[in-house]
């Protein structure tokens, strides 16, 4: 049984268009994350959200958005794609926030002509 | 401002010759330091949580260790199947809100 699971696994598309990306965990964590990994692998939290609070990093657009239907989903739409936005991104859950480790889907990688 | 540095970048090793790769890292109020495995096209796999200067953790033939100013993961006699970019992450307590802070990885190579 897949821990963090993501669809789709593969996203190609064309600029301009808006797009999703869900994310299941059936571990029954209360937290959920989004991550960016760029060209570099370099990886950077995007959001944090559990049933009372979302967490934004300043630096990601207000393009992109989280949304969560329950506990155990959390999805990222985005709108307008731009080019920049090609990278994969990864979805990840923990038990809490404090100290405890993150458990990461296998990643959406996003490519934008 | 929490930051982590992973040195070296790339580590090449001969089966069975052990080694270490390093992780520097200032954080404000440490809550734990993380050590995952990533292997191409998967996502990172956690491997051990630190929590405090002195405390150890072993798992097969790695074994994490961690000061107040940095952690290492050594690897005794690697296997081929080693191989693979290991990331180190902190979270503090501080201005980064507990959000894990990843450095770039140590891509390891092992050859048989």
């Amino acid at each position: 049984d897949t821990a963090v699971s993501q669809t789709p696994k593969y996203l190609v598309t064309q600029m301009g268009n808006d797009k999703s990306i869900k994310c299941e965990q059936n571990l029954g964590h209360d937290t959920m994350y989004w991550y960016k990994q760029d060209s570099k692998k370099f990886l950077k939290i995007m959001f944090s959200y559990n049933n009372k609070e979302l967490i934004i990093n300043e630096t990601v657009p207000n393009r992109f958005s989280p949304k969560s239907p329950d506990k155990a989903h959390l999805n990222l739409h985005i709108n307008s794609l731009e080019l920049g936005d090609s990278a994969v991104y990864f979805c990840a859950s923990s038990l809490g926030q404090g100290g405890q480790p993150q458990h990461f889907g296998d990643g959406t990688r996003l490519s934008i002509l | 401002e929490d930051q982590v540095t992973q040195s070296p970048e790339a580590l090449r090793l001969q089966e069975g010759e052990s080694s270490s790769l390093n992780c520097s890292y200032t954080v404000s109020g440490l809550r734990g330091l993380f050590w995952y495995r990533q292997d191409p096209g998967k996502g990172p796999e956690f491997l051990f949580t630190l929590y405090s200067a002195g405390e150890e953790k072993e798992k097969e033939r790695l074994k994490a260790t961690l000061t107040k100013k940095e952690s290492f993961l050594h690897i005794t006699a690697p296997k081929p199947e080693d191989s693979a970019t290991y990331l180190c992450a902190v979270q503090g307590s501080g201005g980064s809100q507990g959000n894990l802070i990843f450095g770039k990885g140590t891509k390891l190579s092992v050859k048989p």
